[in-house]
């Protein structure tokens, strides 16, 4: 089975600042995504940013990027100029794309990480 | 497009009664999961529908069960609520189970 590890609860960044957050995740499928969910106080799970396992550029949507590194599988999440806006819970999530796992079809998610960010 | 809409927002239930919640996916997307998010163990994963076959289950009991129609759109299903089923239950929807997934706004329910 899959598993998805935030090991930072809590980071805390200034506004226009950069902030980095940390994801490792464990699966000896080659063939998934992993995606970046922000869940702001109003609780709607609002997809960040996704990256294909066999895709080695690291993907990048506006001031979000990630840094895949497959072979460590590790998944980070770069925010630049950070605005008070990007406060909150953000979910690293991993999807298999294989037909024939146990996991086809589900989201499997880390713990969260609580992001504070001060004006 | 319209989001994923999740139906009703808010719940109070009683110990004991069932509850229905609805989710009405994307349209064109086939595939509707659901997801169970507590303060204690996160999100975890309920079901996964796709042309109205469940595809994929997670380690909840029996009493929770789900469907899905022909128009894409999900229901699950609690019966005997329990206290510990106070939740904030999430669904999903994707074009298939192996894209990307969006989010509706979730259903808080509260079991008194």
């Amino acid at each position: 089975a899959q598993t998805v590890t935030q090991s930072q609860p809590e980071m805390s960044v200034q506004e226009a600042e950069t902030v980095t957050l940390s994801c490792t995740y464990d699966t000896s499928e080659s063939d998934y995504y992993l995606f970046w969910y922000k869940q702001p106080p109003s609780r709607q799970m609002i997809l960040v940013i996704r990256q294909e396992a066999y895709k080695q550029q690291n993907a990048t949507e506006n001031r979000f990027s990630v840094n895949f590194q497959k072979a460590a599988k590790s998944f980070s999440l770069k925010i630049s100029d950070s605005q008070l806006g990007d406060a909150a819970m953000y979910f690293c999530a991993y999807r298999s794309r294989w037909a024939g796992g146990t996991s086809y079809g589900k989201l499997t998610f880390g713990q969260g990480t609580i992001l504070t960010v001060h004006p | 497009k319209a989001g994923v809409t999740q139906t009703p927002r808010y719940l109070i239930k009683t110990r004991g009664q069932q509850v229905t919640l609805s989710c009405s996916p994307i349209s064109g997307h086939r595939s509707v999961s659901w997801y169970q998010q507590t303060p204690g163990q996160g999100l975890q994963f309920l079901f996964e529908y796709f042309s109205e076959t469940q595809r994929n289950k997670g380690n909840f009991p029996g009493r929770f069960s789900g469907r899905q129609f022909s128009n894409s759109r999900s229901e699950m299903n609690v019966s005997t609520l329990e206290l510990g089923d106070s939740a904030l239950y999430l669904c999903a929807s994707s074009e298939t189970e192996n894209t990307e997934a969006f989010f509706g706004q979730g259903t808080r329910l509260t079991v008194v």
